[in-house]
């Protein structure tokens, strides 16, 4: 397996525009995350899906950000309008059988700036 | 808001020496895992101990637990200039939520 696939892998875009990043999970895993990770903030967890199903969205900062799983093979995270706070390394991870607390596989990242 | 706190937040060894992080979290927990993280890279998972468990090995890792105190820890024998990374401790509370900590940036001298 290729493991969990973010695209783009660097993304720089200006104040204002609209971001899309992209995330394929592992096939046959049932559970999406969405972290961002600052310095500041460290790795913070924004939404996860359970079957497609976003469950709990309470990290998500703002109306500007919005998540989406169409299917079980496919993630998105869009902010728009976007603001330069919102430059950080945003990852995407997948799990299955989340009964039992298993583990998160992690994508590589996308490295967003805002400028 | 973050549930696990590593300490220190950084840790600078020699080479062949024992690296020891540790986690303090505030609620209850059913597991609490370690990650790695090298520079530039998604998180690597390490290690998971359950809640009714008070210590676990995995090769160099040794991971204790102790849920009277909300708190872990990670021992890394015989370190290696390749274990440079951050860790961090990340727990599950039950509701399918995995909080990270603010992890240990570990830094082995060769």
């Amino acid at each position: 397996d290729a493991g969990v696939i973010q695209s783009p892998r660097h993304e720089v875009t200006e104040m204002g525009q609209e971001v899309t990043l992209r995330c394929k999970p592992i096939s046959g895993h049932d559970y999406l995350f969405w972290y961002r990770q600052t310095m500041m903030r460290g790795l913070e967890l924004l939404i996860y899906f359970n079957n497609n199903v976003p469950i709990d969205d309470s990290g998500m900062p703002e109306d500007r950000f919005s998540a989406k799983m169409p299917n079980a093979s496919f993630s998105t995270l869009k902010i728009q309008p976007s603001e330069p706070r919102d430059s950080a390394v945003y990852f995407c991870a997948s799990s299955s059988n989340r009964g039992g607390g298993e583990k998160l596989f992690f994508g590589s990242g996308t490295q967003l700036s805002v400028l | 808001s973050q549930q696990g706190e590593e300490d220190p937040q950084a840790l600078s060894i020699q080479e062949g020496e024992n690296a020891t992080m540790n986690c303090s979290y505030k609620t209850s927990i059913n597991n609490l895992q370690w990650y790695r993280q090298n520079s530039g890279r998604g998180l690597v998972h390490l290690i998971l101990i359950r809640s009714n468990e008070r210590e676990k090995h995995s090769g160099r890792l040794r991971v204790t637990l102790d849920t009277s105190k909300k708190s872990s820890s990670l021992l890394i024998t015989a370190s290696r200039a390749a274990d440079t990374a951050s860790y961090f401790c990340a727990t599950d509370a039950g509701g399918f939520k995995t909080i990270f900590g603010a992890g240990t940036r570990l830094f082995v001298k060769a």
